[in-house]
């Protein structure tokens, strides 16, 4: 079964404005991540946040993690039309000694931020 | 520029047919990925190589071959191409433990290939 679901699927905001998406997982985790792609373009890494941290900034984003409820949300405050694209989390799933790199990423949140 | 580079960028081909989309990689990274990306975005990994090594083969058809021919280059080969088979694929890398700036899994994406096999 897929382990990240995002919620909403597609969102549409006017710049400007705030954009929140969640992020739902299924097992134990080392590590979320947050990436970006834009249209017709691969991932581009965001954001990680460790298992055993709570909340994490890099510039106008902002991340939460609730181990407990396994989720996560990505925050994007006073968005620019630039910032449409497509939002994926991805989970890196505990293997123990194992590393693989294995990353379950979910099918991602539409963003549309309007001029 | 330094980069995960993938070609071709589109491949349209018939059903049947037998296709190869390169990837290669010069940030130095030990491992690399496939990933597969269908038309509703949902992205799944297929395969990782760890200096020439198979780490994940996920359950991927026969059809499908990776191969690395160095750390810096991963393939794929598809044999008997079906119309199931049409999606977005991309290889990514990552550095190893030891490899400096990323331990905790970041990974870094080629820009696709959409094959469309009709």
């Amino acid at each position: 079964s897929q382990q990240g679901e995002e919620d909403p699927q597609a969102l549409s905001i006017q710049e400007g404005e705030n954009a929140t998406m969640n992020c739902s997982y299924k097992t134990s985790i080392n590590n979320l991540q947050w990436y970006r792609q834009n249209s017709g373009r691969g991932l581009v890494h965001l954001i990680l946040i460790r298992s055993n941290e709570r909340e994490k900034h890099s510039g106008r984003l902002r991340v939460t993690l609730d181990t407990s409820k396994k989720s996560s949300s990505l925050l994007i405050t006073a968005s620019r039309a630039a910032d449409t694209a497509s939002y994926f989390c991805a989970t890196d799933p505990f293997r123990g000694s194992s590393n693989t790199g294995k990353l379950i990423f979910g099918q991602g949140t539409t963003l549309q931020v309007k001029p | 520029d330094t980069a995960v580079s993938q070609t071709p960028k589109y491949l349209v081909t018939q059903m049947g047919n037998d296709k190869s989309i390169k990837c290669e990689q010069n940030l130095g990274h030990d491992t690399m990925y496939w990933y597969k990306q269908d038309s509703k975005k949902f992205l799944k990994i297929m395969f990782s190589y760890n200096n020439k090594e198979l780490i994940i083969n996920e359950t991927v058809p026969n059809r499908f071959s990776p191969k690395s021919p160095d750390k810096a280059h991963l393939n794929l080969h598809i044999n008997s191409l079906e119309l199931g088979d049409s999606a977005v694929y991309f290889c990514a890398s990552r550095p190893s433990w030891g490899q400096g700036g990323n331990p905790y899994n970041e990974q870094f994406f080629g820009p696709g290939t959409r094959l469309t096999v009709l």
